[in-house]
């Protein structure tokens, strides 16, 4: 069956440090790849875009990175702050224009 | 920045009545969206609408559900007979067309089947 795991357990981190969130696929085969964020009680808001034929994409403090052979994605905030701290879902699109997401990871940012 | 609004922000019914959620998406945007995302769960897709017809639609997009553009900026999801598994948050998107990729979110309505 198809599936998009992301990792269920929070990740807390220290202020300043680098934050890395993982995004496996099983049975697809993605045009691309997208992360978007998200806040309690709010909708997804868009942070980037990686196609199946790039392997990195940077934004400034993000860098998104999609291994198709592992069939993973991973999310990166370097320098993080505690306004980083929310839950940050990946995102597939395979045929269609629908989006079918994980279950997101829940980042906190500590001082 | 354009962007995607929705009304009402939250809404209470009773089972077995009927609601429309509204939404506005960003104007020049042709491809439109309504997923929803119970609490603790991950966004899902319900339908895509290109247009002025369904393009897209999931298997939770049954019958008791119908989409619209009733005129050149409104897009609403009717939901006919409400079911206490309805409740969700209710977000709406849209996207300029098929080769941009991303959607664009509103902020979302919370409803609740009592």
């Amino acid at each position: 069956s198809q599936k998009i795991e992301q990792n269920s357990e929070a990740l807390n981190i220290q202020e300043g440090k680098t934050a890395t969130l993982t995004c496996n696929y099983t049975n697809y085969s993605p045009a691309y790849l997208q992360w978007y964020r998200q806040d309690p009680g709010r909708g997804p808001v868009f942070l980037l875009l990686i196609r199946e034929n790039e392997k990195e994409k940077r934004k400034e403090r993000l860098k998104v990175t999609f291994d198709t052979t592992l069939k993973q994605s991973l999310f990166h905030i370097t320098a993080s702050q505690p306004a980083d701290s929310a839950t940050y879902l990946c995102a597939l699109v395979a045929g269609g224009n629908k989006l079918t997401f994980g279950t997101g990871t829940q980042l906190k940012v500590e001082l | 920045e354009p962007e995607v609004t929705q009304t009402p922000s939250h809404q209470v019914t009773q089972m077995g009545q009927e609601v429309i959620l509204r939404c506005v998406p960003i104007s020049n945007h042709l491809y439109f969206y309504w997923y929803r995302q119970i609490l603790g769960q991950k966004v899902e897709f319900l339908v895509s609408f290109y247009n002025n017809e369904i393009s897209e639609k999931s298997e939770i997009f049954d019958d008791q559900f119908s989409v619209e553009r009733p005129d050149g900026s409104n897009f609403t999801l009717k939901i006919r007979s409400t079911k206490l598994e309805d409740s969700a948050m209710y977000f709406c998107a849209s996207s300029e067309n098929r080769d941009q990729e991303t959607q664009y979110f509103g902020p979302g309505t919370r409803l609740l089947v009592l």
